[in-house]
């Protein structure tokens, strides 16, 4: 059974680096059918595509965020990772990663989600 | 980018009502359509991919149809378990974009 999970810091200061990685277990993300990517969802408000990278390390940014996104793999530790900098208390959210599927582009995994809060 | 909407924003139903919810795209989208389930501390349950596709595992009383702009989500008779907020995401073109949700609520 696939299983995906965030992990990093749950506090970030305004202007400094967001950085989480997901840990992929029970399949592997060098799968040519799945992208692996970020979604989050501020509080109260609806979910919010981050962006998602291929086996192949193809990245695919939101427009709104791709000034201050980084997403990588880490294929040796079947991971990916998100680095989102200069960040302000609009990016207080819940970050989930997500599996993707290639050519519908539905998620069908995702991990449990971890609240990230900007603030000082 | 594509914008999603969704009507209603919340509704109230008892158990065993016929629930149906409306998505519509900015744009025509085809097929590319996905409905989730949200419930508070969990993640986001993938219901319905391609706009009619029921995912592996989740009840038939779940329905989706639609193509080009206009989608819908139908709960054939509703259960205590399926009062939650539910969201369409459109993945036609990046970036994907999901709809506000629509909470479906216990009258």
């Amino acid at each position: 059974q696939l299983q995906l999970q965030e992990s990093g810091p749950g506090l970030v200061k305004p202007s400094e680096t967001l950085s989480l990685t997901c840990t992929v277990s029970g399949g592997s993300i060098s799968s040519r059918d799945y992208y692996w990517g970020w979604v989050r969802q501020p509080p109260g408000k609806g979910l919010e595509w981050i962006g998602s990278i291929s086996y192949s390390g193809n990245t695919y940014y939101n427009p709104s965020l791709e000034s201050r996104l980084t997403i990588s793999a880490h294929t040796s530790k079947n991971q990916f990772s998100l680095k989102l900098t200069s960040v302000t208390a609009a990016d207080t959210a819940v970050y989930y990663c997500a599996r993707r599927e290639r050519r519908s582009g539905y998620s069908d995994y995702w991990g449990q989600g971890t609240l990230v809060t900007v603030s000082s | 980018d594509i914008q999603m909407t969704q009507s209603p924003s919340s509704l109230s139903a008892s158990v065993g009502d016929r629930v149906t919810i409306t998505c519509r795209a900015s744009q025509s989208i085809s097929r590319f359509l996905n409905w989730y389930q949200h419930k508070p501390g969990k993640p986001p349950k993938l219901l319905i991919y391609a706009a009619s596709t029921l995912q592996s595992g989740v009840p038939s009383r779940f329905s989706g149809r639609g193509s080009g702009t206009d989608f819908t989500l139908t709960i054939s008779s509703l259960q205590p378990e399926d009062f939650a907020t539910y969201s369409c995401q459109q993945s036609h073109s990046t970036p994907s974009t999901f709809g506000p949700g629509t909470k479906v609520e216990i009258k």
